[in-house]
């Protein structure tokens, strides 16, 4: 079974500081593993996936996300906040060959000036 | 630039009343999926459907339907409105390639916000 744990639901961080969202999953087999982020009144967009090569994945907007096979973890951070980081994002697992996928449940990332 | 567009940003019906929400994408791709989206709960997956006609139920499919007549349209339906189906509603469609196909992303619309009174 699938499934994904996002282990905060609000983050707050100040402009020009470090964001660390967290993500734990559990998959019987090698997962497929996604952030989006989602801006207000926004469809998803994605900002990164896993996908068994690289361990550390770069996304856009300068993310990136570690995967963590001992620690079932694939938690997203970037080295330096900016307000158009506010938005919600969340943690996705994809299921092997029915293209079926697991949200999170979301993490709202509010960034203060 | 892979475009999805679903067919009203908002919406507002009475509790019994019959609901088309209509997705199109233009990139060919063979899956499409609608969503619910709910403060706290993430998207849950309604139904998705891998190709032309086919469908197969996601985790909370009860109170809907769906049709996939083209490969291009998506159509969510709810067959009597309730206040409970007060939701966002996400559309999403990805390619399908053969072998580890969980591996392709999704494309998301953006969201049509259903009110029923």
């Amino acid at each position: 079974a699938q499934s994904v744990t996002q282990l905060d639901s609000h983050v707050s961080v100040s402009e020009g500081t470090p964001v660390l969202l967290r993500c734990n999953y559990s998959s019987s087999y090698s997962p497929s593993l996604f952030w989006y982020v989602q801006h207000p009144n926004k469809g998803l967009q994605l900002l990164l996936k896993y996908t068994s090569a690289a361990t550390l994945v770069k996304g856009i907007n300068g993310f990136e996300a570690e995967f963590k096979k001992s620690e079932t973890s694939f938690h997203l951070t970037k080295p330096s906040a900016h307000m158009s980081d506010a938005a919600e994002y969340f943690c996705v697992v994809g299921k092997y060959n029915f293209n079926k996928f697991y949200f999170g449940s979301g993490t709202k990332l509010n960034v203060k000036p | 630039d892979v475009k999805v567009t679903q067919s009203s940003r908002y919406l507002v019906k009475r509790t019994g009343e019959k609901v088309f929400l209509e997705c199109v994408q233009d990139m060919d791709h063979e899956n499409m999926f609608w969503y619910r989206q709910d403060p706290g709960l993430g998207l849950r997956l309604i139904y998705f459907s891998y190709d032309v006609k086919m469908k197969e139920k996601g985790d909370i499919p009860e109170g809907y339907s769906v049709s996939r007549e083209k490969k291009e349209r998506f159509s969510l339906i709810l067959e009597s409105a309730s206040t409970n189906q007060t939701s966002m509603y996400l559309c999403a469609s990805s390619p399908r390639t053969s072998g580890r196909a969980g591996y392709n992303e999704q494309f998301f619309g953006p969201g049509t916000r259903l009110t029923v009174l």
